[in-house]
């Protein structure tokens, strides 16, 4: 049974970088058949795919193009673990940010089969 | 970008069908997920690939995809069904992954 738990702060000042973890409980975070996401959720923004991580022979990332300058995502395989780091971040990031496992053969097959339970994340000074 | 429109509630009775759409142009060409989320929960993959169900959901979740529309049904409805619902396809290379605006069920 694969759990995702998610840690770290709830409240970051503009500017300042937003720094979250996950930590993976029944699967490894250097699998071939999965790749270690994050999605954030907000009343403007709805649902939306930030970016992911994933290990086929070799790491590979992708990000979303609205953060791509800002956004960095790591795995941890001593600690079977994957983060985000948003640097520069503004008020329009207040949302609450999810990790979550994709799978799928294909980018169109790909989807996200479980999800951390979600940390509010507050831009605020 | 790939819009996804949904519409923003849909209310049905307990026993009856709920059907909740997805739009987006020529949607019926890619593959639909769908997803259910309660309040002050994380989204759960209910349906996946237009119309398969991961282990543990019920039967009465299945999903059909064609043309320029997506949907979800929900046969015999219960009060625990009442939650938001959220489809979700692969954008483009720019886009990537995409998610429709929800769905608000509501079990009158």
């Amino acid at each position: 049974q694969i759990q995702l738990q998610q840690s770290g702060p709830g409240l970051v000042k503009p500017s300042q970088t937003l720094s979250l973890t996950c930590a993976i409980s029944g699967d490894s975070v250097s699998t071939n058949s999965a790749a270690w996401n994050w999605i954030r959720q907000s009343p403007s923004r709805g649902l939306e795919w930030l970016g992911r991580t994933y290990y086929r022979s070799k790491w590979y990332n992708e990000y979303a193009v609205s953060v791509k300058s800002r956004i960095t995502i790591n795995p941890d395989t001593s600690k079977n673990q994957f983060s985000l780091q948003l640097n520069s971040v503004t008020p329009e990031d207040t949302a609450v940010y999810y990790c979550a496992r994709g799978v799928g053969a294909t980018y169109d097959a790909y989807c996200f089969d479980c999800w951390g339970q979600g940390t509010l994340v507050t831009v605020s000074s | 970008s790939y819009v996804l429109t949904q519409p923003p509630s849909v209310s049905v009775s307990p026993g009856q069908t709920a059907r909740i759409t997805c739009g987006g142009n020529n949607i019926g060409s890619k593959s639909v997920h769908w997803y259910q989320q309660k309040p002050g929960q994380a989204p759960v993959l209910v349906v996946y690939d237009d119309g398969d169900r991961p282990s543990g959901i019920p039967e009465r979740f299945s999903g059909s995809n064609s043309g320029n529309t997506a949907t979800l049904t929900i046969s015999r409805v219960k009060a625990g069904d009442e939650a938001d619902y959220y489809c979700q396809v692969w954008g483009s290379s720019s886009d990537f992954w995409v998610f429709g605006g929800g769905t608000k069920l509501t079990v009158l």
